[in-house]
């Protein structure tokens, strides 16, 4: 099993539809990450969790709601979406948040808002 | 406010040339953290290296080097005899100790052609 894994890989959903994206990290980790990559934009961080607690939520309309139930699964549950939505969310997995603790990243699940 | 800047965003070389990708950053931290990532065309980010701000050796890994230089705030990334596979997108990303956020540079669009 690969270190972070992401389901479902690819998502088409209208704007009324309701979905949810997974994260699952096999490294162990206590902190979970979520970033926003869109096209010809620098990644963005949209929520990080450690020890299963929100510890930054970077202004990210509420539309977008994330969940953490454990320290090795990460949810993001989507609703409503507008089409500027559409992008790769990818998940991301550290030991720790601060310092120096380097971020592992899933395969990413790219979305398409129509 | 932390910066990332990667001035290049696409290069183009011929399979078995030399190619140097350039990061520039700005922080007011006096301890920071520099990686670089790999995206290939599979969309996972691709940890390559983790540079401490207190130890300016640069280093070598196989056909990848890195030269960090704190006094021109730079981290730049050389691939020697570049293949094929190399061909992907290369982020810079910058780390201060104090917080959770990786802050990533755009990107630049590595082709190596045959």
């Amino acid at each position: 099993e690969t270190g972070v894994t992401q389901t479902p890989r690819h998502l088409v959903m209208g704007m009324t539809n309701k979905k949810s994206l997974k994260c699952e990290q096999h490294l162990g980790h206590n902190a979970m990450y979520w970033y926003k990559q869109s096209a010809k934009k620098p990644l963005e961080l949209m929520f990080v969790y450690s020890l299963e607690e929100r510890v930054e939520n970077n202004s990210v309309p509420s539309r977008f709601s994330p969940e953490c139930p454990n320290s090795s699964h990460l949810f993001l549950h989507l609703h409503t979406l507008q089409p500027e939505d559409s992008a790769l969310y990818l998940c991301a997995s550290s030991q720790g948040v601060r310092g120096s603790k380097t971020q592992y990243f899933g395969p990413g699940t790219r979305l398409l808002v129509l | 406010a932390q910066k990332v800047t990667q001035a290049q965003t696409e290069i183009s070389v011929v399979e078995k040339e030399d190619v140097t990708l350039d990061c520039v950053y700005e922080t007011r931290d006096t301890t920071y953290y520099l990686f670089w990532y790999k995206q290939p065309p599979s969309g996972e980010l691709v940890f390559l290296i983790r540079r401490n701000s207190f130890d300016e050796q640069n280093e070598i890994s196989g056909r990848y080097s890195w030269n960090f230089q704190k006094s021109t705030s730079s981290f730049n990334f050389t691939i020697t005899a570049s293949q094929v596979v190399d061909s992907a997108v290369y982020f810079c990303a910058l780390k201060e100790t104090s917080g959770s956020r990786l802050t990533f540079g755009e990107g630049t669009q590595l082709t190596v052609n045959p």
